[in-house]
């Protein structure tokens, strides 16, 4: 069974601190590796993709992927109260029609 | 780029009936488009997996017969609620992606589904 975990929260973080959000995944042949936000009552919205072991930025976000410790994380600096929001990991295991297996998600709420 | 639409937005109906929900990638052609359902509080649930003109991959537990789905064209994907009952109220999410050389889903606004 092909799973993602992350931590269901609410992470709570004060205004302009840095939010980390975690993500495992269970299987070794997993290629690619995205973040989705997602807010109440919509739907998600691409973040971020990462491909390859190390950090990749854009903006006030950051995702590292290591892959032999089968973890991904995305960082969030300078932390405003728009990005409070449920942030979602998703993974694909190759299969050849790119479906992705999400995580429940991890509520962040940033407070002011 | 990769804007992808539903239609409708909402719907509210009645049990018994059936409610089609469009998904239209705008400004790309989708190879492969999937349906999600999110009940609330929950994460997303992959339901079917469509592909243009061939039979949608159906995930396990989801009935094929209650829930059609036609993607006739590269751009358009259709996903047929049949005799809708207040368990089916739902928010209904389609995504696609590009092709061969992506595996990035971009996803539509959602439908949210309301039987009574």
């Amino acid at each position: 069974q092909k799973e993602v975990e992350q931590n269901s929260g609410p992470l709570s973080v004060p205004e302009g601190a840095i939010a980390s959000l975690n993500c495992t995944y269970s299987d070794r042949g997993s290629q690619s590796f995205f973040w989705y936000r997602q807010y109440s009552g919509k739907s998600p919205e691409l973040i971020m993709s990462i491909y390859s072991n190390g950090d990749k930025e854009d903006g006030r976000f950051t995702a590292q992927l290591n892959k032999a410790s089968q973890y991904v994380s995305l960082l969030i600096r300078d932390s405003q109260p728009s990005d409070s929001a449920t942030y979602l990991c998703a993974v694909n295991y190759g299969g050849s029609q790119g479906n992705l297996i999400f995580g429940k998600g991890t509520k962040l709420s940033v407070k002011p | 780029g990769a804007v992808v639409s539903q239609h409708p937005s909402w719907v509210i109906c009645k049990s018994g009936t059936s409610v089609k929900i469009e998904c239209r990638s705008l400004d790309f052609q989708a190879t492969t488009m999937f349906w999600y359902r999110q009940f609330p509080k929950q994460s997303l649930m992959l339901m079917a997996t469509s592909n243009e003109g061939s039979k949608a991959t159906y995930e396990q537990g989801v009935e094929k017969d209650k829930f059609l789905i036609n993607h006739a064209s590269l751009t358009l994907s259709t996903l047929t609620v049949t005799s809708a009952h207040p368990e089916d109220s739902s928010f209904y999410i389609c995504s696609a992606h590009t092709g061969f050389s992506s595996d990035t889903q971009y996803f539509g606004p959602g439908t949210r589904l309301t039987v009574l």
